[in-house]
Formats: structure tokens, sequence, C-alpha cells
């Protein structure tokens, strides 16, 4: 059962470009809502992360854009550079959760930037 | 800070052998969580530790795994016996506390012939 939609699967941008990837989730009491990036042969790494109270957050050239009503959530990179190249997984985790100890992640998007 | 520590990195082993995992958490910090990921099913949390208790297992997917945690420095998950559909890298990762923001460590690749 999978709690969290990610899509592409794939993605493939020119460099300067903006990647957009995309995430939706179905259960309601989720309430916290990260990116992870994960380069080849390394585990995941934090890269953002957002609560349903905003609609949108900024860190450096990545930005979370959040529409609770259609309960989607999506990553925007600026100005993409060939480093950016990498899979990058949304998750979820509960309101009953007291952190991020109950994370459900989307399937993953292989990003590749082309120079 | 060395990070999250994860042995073997590769394992390769035959259907019905035990199968060892290892994991150094980052030092100081209170919860480890491991995980599983594949292509079809994505990343999935097996278990879950906060002061070596474990906390929540309802992830590990049958009575062949077993997870451990018998100090703050070190945990193992066990998978006895092994079957090919359990091939697979696994993830430890740690937190300061469930709270926190977790590290993952660099994984496990375990093929199961």
């Amino acid at each position: 059962q999978q709690q969290v939609k990610q899509s592409p699967q794939s993605l493939i941008v020119q460099k300067g470009g903006i990647p957009i990837i995309n995430c939706a989730y179905e259960n309601t009491a989720f309430d916290y809502f990260p990116w992870y990036q994960q380069f080849p042969g390394k585990g995941p790494a934090l890269l953002i992360a957002i609560r349903p109270d905003v609609s949108e957050k900024k860190e450096g050239r990545f930005t979370i854009s959040f529409n609770k009503s259609a309960k989607q959530f999506s990553l925007h990179i600026m100005d993409s550079q060939p480093g950016d190249s990498a899979t990058y997984f949304c998750a979820a985790s509960p309101r009953r959760s007291f952190g991020n100890e109950k994370l459900t992640f989307g399937t993953g998007t292989r990003l590749t930037i082309i120079p | 800070d060395a990070g999250v520590i994860q042995s073997p990195r590769h394992e390769v082993t035959e259907m019905g052998q035990e199968v060892t995992l290892r994991c150094k958490p980052i030092s100081g910090h209170n919860s480890l969580f491991w995980y599983r990921q594949t292509m079809m099913r994505g990343l999935e949390l097996l278990i879950y530790f906060n002061n070596n208790v474990p906390i929540d297992d309802s992830g590990m997917p049958e009575d062949r795994f077993s997870a451990k945690m018998p100090n703050a420095s070190f945990s193992t998950l066990k998978i006895q016996p092994s079957e090919p559909r359990d091939s697979a890298v696994y993830f430890c990762a740690s937190s300061r506390d469930f709270r926190d923001t977790q590290y993952f460590g660099p994984g496990t690749r375990l093929t199961v012939l």
C-alpha cells in the first residue's frame, strides 16, 4: 500500500533548467513532508522539509510548494547544476508521530542534469 | 564525525543462510532506524529504537527478521533463513531523538541467491 505517490520516475533537465518533482498523498494525518537527496552508493540525506501551515519553503536553490487541499507537494530546483544529479525522495509522516520517525517514502525520482 | 557506520557494505549469500547486518549510530544519537530499499517498494521503515528499546517493529516483514540494540553504539538486523526476495539495500539511520533529522548510513547491499 503506497501512501505517497511520486512522479516522474526519472527526469532529464538541461543545466540551468528547473526540474520539478511531484508527490501526492492520501492520508490526511500526514503533517510533515521532507525531501531527501541520495547520491549513488550513499544513504539518503535530508534536503528540505515543510509542514502544512505554509504553502512554500525555500532553502537556497531548493523550494517546496505545498497544496494542502489537493494533498500534493513538489520540489523545484532553481538553476539546476550537474552536481544536483541524484535520486530524490519525498516523504511524509503523520500528526500522531512525535517527529519524523514514521516516515513513509515515495518511490524516488532519478534526476539527471546535463551540461 | 564518522557518521553512521554499516557493515558489511555488500553481502552475497545463498537462500536459507543466516545474514547479520550491523550498524553503529552517530555517537550521542538516541534513536536508530532500520530501512529496506527496493526498486519495487522504495524505502520502507522496518523498525526503530529509542534509547536502545524497540518502539515500533510493525514494518518488519515476517518472523524471519529480527533486530537488536544491545547498547547505544551498536545494532544488528538478522535475517534467518534468508530468501531471494530479501535482496535489497538495507539502511541504518540515527537521530538525536525521534524528533530530529535522521542521518543515514551508506547501506548494505544484500543479494540472496
